[in-house]
């Protein structure tokens, strides 16, 4: 069973900094990795998926990176309405699961 | 466009059971996994299960295996998540999201459903 491993839990940065998000697995999963934007109250929205393609309609500023075992979401110039909980995810092939990261919040200073 | 349109909020009490329903629209119901996956106060996201709707095939994660079914109607392209034996830890908001059946990511989520398990 592979479990995903986020860091930091927080991050904290000024607008127009570069943030930069890391997910491990403790195993390899391929690129099969996608990124998850969560805001209060909403659903969480596709941001990355297969470790590097950006999901329609994500703004540039969103990039990502890895494969096998490391991955990084970078947001390049952070926007006070990026401020939210970002996961990531994998699917294991047999028998068939998926899993979160435990998450990174992201706080404007 | 594609649409997952949850049912409301809902109050139970220690024991019972909760139905969420999840209509779809916007896409072929058959042509997708249905996932849940929920989040409790202060805690991540949770996977639940898949329900695939052209055969009614189903996968739990082990942690909700004996309690959690997950069905589909497909004359009316919805499903369903029903959890039994429920308690306070089961007070989450529960999201319904697809799949493709050969992709590894949800692209589309239902807005939550928020259920409450108190005495």
């Amino acid at each position: 069973e592979v479990v995903l491993t986020q860091s930091p839990a927080t991050l904290s940065l000024s607008p127009g900094e570069r943030a930069t998000l890391s997910c491990r697995a403790s195993q390899s999963v391929r690129h099969y990795l996608a990124w998850y934007q969560h805001k209060p109250g909403q659903a969480p929205r596709l941001l990355i998926f297969d470790a590097s393609n950006r999901a329609p309609g994500i703004p540039a500023r969103f990039s990502a990176s890895g494969s096998g075992t490391d991955f990084t979401l970078t947001i390049s110039s952070l926007e006070p309405e990026d401020v939210a909980v970002y996961y990531c995810q994998e699917r294991d092939n047999w028998p068939p699961r998926w899993s979160f990261g435990q998450g990174t919040k992201v706080e404007i200073k | 466009q594609v649409q997952l349109v949850q049912s409301g909020a809902d109050v139970k009490k220690p024991g019972a059971s909760v139905r969420v329903s999840c209509k779809t629209s916007g896409y072929s119901f058959t042509g997708y996994y249905l996932h849940w996956v929920r989040q409790a106060p202060g805690h991540g996201l949770e996977w639940m299960g898949w329900l695939n709707p052209i055969n009614g095939a189903t996968h739990y994660a082990q942690m909700f295996q004996g309690r959690v079914t997950m069905t589909g109607d497909t004359s009316i392209s919805t499903g369903y998540m029903d959890l039994s034996g429920l308690t306070s830890d089961d007070t989450a908001v529960y999201h319904c999201a697809r799949s493709t059946t050969v992709t590894t990511h949800f692209d589309h989520w239902g807005q939550g459903t928020q259920v409450t398990v108190s005495s």
